[in-house]
């Protein structure tokens, strides 16, 4: 069965470095997302992409963060400046065009900033 | 303002018990999914219901929506330890990208 998938599965790094985190969505998708879990939160939603373009950003997703899908395969988050409050559980997510379709998340990269 | 409100936010029960997951949430919605997550794991989807659907069934699962009452619910019937975890409605709302807004969910232990 097709799935999502993320690497690295845990990221560790410097405050102020940045961070690239990799996403390979379900190859017949069209969506993309990105969401974030902070330790005992709720998952939030941080930006939508289509057509190679974002769709919808949240208050969340400000200029230190970007979103590109540099070949036909691969989404990828970077964040340009890491902070403390950057550390969370990073979730790729995909689907089909049609509304009703499920959105189907990787397994996710826990991003740790010291 | 919070979306997606599940309650209870623990529940203990008995393997072999059914468990029942209430979700609120207060936009108009395109669909509402469940999703379950293990400790510290990935979201792994269950189920998911239409605006227009009232019940759903998946195996041991059942899905309910009430849209007048902008409420959901999940029962798992005859609960075995392995369906600990933490339990998630998202809805997807409106607007063209279907985003999904989570609840807080429920944390679910099945005591063998």
């Amino acid at each position: 069965e097709p799935e999502v998938t993320q690497t690295p599965s845990h990221q560790v790094t410097q405050m102020g470095q940045e961070v690239i985190l990799r996403c390979v969505p379900i190859s017949n998708h069209l969506y993309f997302y990105w969401y974030r879990q902070i330790l005992g939160q709720k998952v939030e939603f941080l930006v939508s992409f289509y057509n190679n373009e974002i769709s919808e950003k949240s208050e969340i997703f400000d200029d230190q963060f970007s979103v590109e899908r540099p070949d036909g395969s691969n989404f990828t988050l970077k964040i340009r400046s890491t902070k403390l409050e950057d550390s969370a559980m990073y979730f790729c997510a995909s689907r089909e065009t049609i509304s009703y379709n499920e959105q189907f998340f990787g397994p996710g990269t826990r991003l740790t900033v010291l | 303002s919070q979306q997606g409100e599940e309650d209870p936010q623990a529940l203990s029960i008995q393997e072999g018990e059914n468990a029942t997951m209430n979700c609120s949430y207060k936009t108009s919605i395109n669909n509402l999914q469940w999703y379950r997550q293990n400790s510290g794991r990935g979201l792994v989807h269950l189920i998911l219901i239409r605006s227009n659907e009232r019940e759903k069934h998946s195996g041991r699962l059942r899905v309910t929506l009430d849209t007048s009452k902008k409420s959901s619910s999940l029962l798992i019937t005859a609960s075995r330890a392995a369906d600990t975890a933490s339990y998630f409605c998202a809805n997807s709302g409106g607007g063209s990208n279907y985003k999904l807004t989570f609840g807080k969910g429920t944390l679910l232990t099945v005591n063998p």
